[in-house]
């Protein structure tokens, strides 16, 4: 199984900050990584694609990069409803692994 | 639009079986997989397994194998998630989501997501 890995598991951010949440996999996944969003009681809902693709209707303060094993979530200006849980997940083989979980919380 | 909505709760005592539902609406149904995907309390999230609404096709996580039946009824276009000898650790909240390509294999539509609860 491939294992992904997020840091950090946690971080306090304020309103404006540029928040950067990377992801690593414990083998190549070529481009098949996948970014969530999810919120207290709610279902995770889908930010980035295919490790760049931003999914329509996300606002593009959302970004995705890198490749192979390491990628890398930025939101570039904090808002206040991106307080959340983040998740990374790779969709390149089965069993489709996500990482642990990324908490943004206010400072 | 695209909905996809989940049968309600659900209290189960072990060794038990759940069966959750998913209902497809607003695009063709057969035409992309869905998956499961699970959340235990405070923790992170699990897939389960995939089902191919067109051939009823299924593909599980090796941890669940032998314990999950995922079946569809393209009449309703319903799919279905079935564990059997129910455990205190599957209390969770079970999600249905769709898998928009073949080619990206991202979730882009979840279901608003089943609680079962396992308790003697």
């Amino acid at each position: 199984d491939i294992q992904m890995t997020q840091s950090p598991s946690s971080l306090s951010a304020s309103v404006g900050d540029r928040v950067t949440i990377t992801c690593r996999a414990s083998q190549s996944i070529s481009s098949n990584l996948n970014w969530y969003q999810q919120k207290p009681g709610k279902a995770p809902n889908l930010l980035i694609y295919a490790a760049s693709s931003l999914q329509s209707g996300v606002p593009s303060r959302f970004s995705g990069s890198g490749s192979g094993t390491d990628f890398t979530l930025t939101i570039s200006s904090l808002q206040p409803e991106d307080f959340a849980t983040y998740y990374c997940q790779q969709s390149s083989s089965t069993p489709r692994t996500f990482g642990q979980g990324t908490k943004v919380e206010i400072k | 639009q695209v909905q996809l909505v989940q049968s309600g709760a659900e209290v189960k005592k072990p060794g038990a079986s759940v069966k959750v539902s998913c209902k497809a609406s607003g695009y063709t149904f057969t035409g992309f997989y869905l998956h499961w995907v699970r959340q235990a309390p405070g923790q992170g999230l699990e897939w389960m397994g995939w089902i191919n609404p067109n051939t009823g096709t299924t593909n599980d996580a090796q941890k669940f194998q032998g314990r999950v039946t995922m079946t569809r009824d393209t009449s309703i276009t319903t799919v279905y998630m079935e564990l059997n000898r129910l455990r205190s650790d599957d209390t969770a909240v079970y999600y249905c989501a769709r898998m928009a390509t073949v080619t990206t294999k991202h979730f882009d539509y979840w279901g608003q997501g089943t609680l079962v609860t396992v308790s003697s």
